[in-house]
């Protein structure tokens, strides 16, 4: 069955330091997105991705990240200098047409910054 | 603003014991809701979409059910292995496609 794939599973970083989460999304899908949850925090929307472009974005969403397609199957989110506050679990999602088809999630990359 | 409210916090039941999880939202017209499963330290995983009041969905011991206000996540003779957070998520009418969740009911069921 098809899935999303993200790595790494967790990622400890220094304060200060970038860091890339990567995902591989389901083949056909055509939508991307990243949402993160804080440690016993509600799933929150960050960015979505179509057509090579940031769709749309949330407030968290600052100049400090970004999100990028490099080639034909992976999806990027960098976090130029990571904040303490930056620590949660980032998920990348993908569904295969706009409107109200589900979104399928990855496991997610635990991200802990010190 | 869009609003998405779950309860109760916490579920713990007894294997075999019946109970509903609820999920209710405030949309200006809602476009659909979803259901997913949460495992500790795992990405939510797909359970049921519903896209109109009185829609229901059946997937093993779990059915979902909406309404114009809520939607019901029942469970039937729940087994441990349904331990889990449920989540609810709308999807915001300003939007296409952006996901708001509810902070989820965590389920534990005990053998």
């Amino acid at each position: 069955e098809p899935e999303v794939t993200q790595t790494p599973s967790h990622q400890v970083t220094q304060m200060g330091q970038e860091v890339i989460l990567r995902c591989v999304p389901i083949s056909n899908h055509l939508y991307f997105y990243w949402y993160r949850q804080i440690l016993g925090q509600k799933v929150e929307f960050l960015v979505s991705f179509y057509n090579n472009e940031i769709s749309e974005k949330s407030e968290i969403f600052d100049d400090q990240f970004s999100v990028e397609r490099p080639d034909g199957s992976n999806f990027t989110l960098k976090i130029r200098s990571t904040k303490l506050e930056d620590s949660a679990m980032y998920f990348c999602a993908s569904r295969n047409r706009q409107g109200l088809t589900e979104a399928f999630f990855g496991q997610g990359t635990r991200l802990t910054v010190v | 603003e869009d609003q998405v409210t779950q309860s109760p916090e916490a579920l713990r039941l007894q294997e075999g014991e019946s109970s509903s999880l609820n999920c209710s939202y405030t949309v200006s017209g809602l476009r659909g809701l979803f259901w997913y499963r949460q495992d500790p330290g795992k990405g939510p995983e797909f359970l049921f979409t519903l896209y109109s009041a009185g829609e229901e969905k059946e997937k093993e011991r779990l059915k979902a059910t909406l309404t114009k206000k809520e939607s019901f996540l029942h469970i039937t003779a729940p087994k441990p292995e349904d331990s889990a957070t449920y989540l609810c998520a709308v999807p915001l009418i300003a939007s296409g496609s952006r996901l708001t969740f509810g902070e989820g009911t965590q389920l534990t069921v005990n053998p």
